[in-house]
């Protein structure tokens, strides 16, 4: 089955890098998106990368994949106030009728202190 | 190109009511799935359609249905409500054809049962 774990809170000082992790379990997955939330907001998807890249880098997000340990991480540089929000990490299947579908983990919320 | 429009943006009801959500896709999105979001449980899959199909569904009783129009614009209705349906409902699109199609999000409709 499917499942999405991520750590609930993390706090940085501004200008500092911002790392959130993820585990996922299913090794079929596809996709394996971040999605940023800010507070009365829906969710705001800030990058993805596919099963089959270690690395993917935008501007100051960095995605890196362990495909071995089923794990994701999102680097933050330069973590501005900004960026305070939550972020989802969020894993695609493909459905028996050939659809996706996507599972999100909880949300860790990030804080980012002046 | 105009985002996922999710009307209204806040709902009051009491229990026993049911009440109606609607979201517009981005134009050309063939598919709408719709979440809950609870602080407690994170997002929860309700439903996803495709082309006025429901194509997948998540684990919610009957009184959460759903539909599609030919304009690819989707409601989702809950009966009956109760104090625990008490959340942020969000919509989301995607073209619905491919295996990497993120969901774009609209800003949610906050419903609060009382």
């Amino acid at each position: 089955g499917e499942d999405v774990e991520q750590s609930l809170f993390l706090s940085v000082r501004e200008g500092d890098s911002s790392v959130i992790n993820c585990t996922y379990t299913d090794s079929s997955s596809t996709y394996l998106y971040w999605y940023k939330q800010e507070p009365g907001a829906g969710l705001q998807l800030l990058t993805y990368i596919f099963s089959n890249m270690d690395m993917k880098q935008d501007q100051r997000l960095t995605v890196l994949l362990n495909k071995k340990d089923k794990h994701l991480s999102l680097r933050i540089a330069d973590t501005q106030t900004g960026d305070s929000a939550i972020y989802f990490c969020a894993e695609t299947l493909v459905g028996s009728g050939g659809y996706q579908k996507v599972t999100f983990g909880i949300g860790t919320k990030l804080q980012v202190i002046p | 190109k105009a985002g996922v429009t999710q009307t209204p943006r806040y709902l009051i009801k009491t229990r026993g009511q049911q009440v109606t959500l609607s979201c517009s896709p981005i134009s050309g999105h063939r598919s709408v799935s719709w979440y809950q979001q609870t602080p407690g449980q994170g997002l929860q899959f309700l439903f996803e359609y495709f082309s006025e199909t429901q194509r997948n569904k998540g684990n919610f009783p009957g009184r959460f249905s759903g539909r599609q129009f030919s304009n690819s614009r989707s409601e989702m209705n809950v009966s009956t409500l109760e104090l625990g349906d008490s959340a942020l409902y969000l919509c989301a699109s995607t073209q619905g054809v491919s295996y990497n199609s993120p969901l774009h999000f609209g800003n949610g409709t906050r419903l609060t049962v009382t």
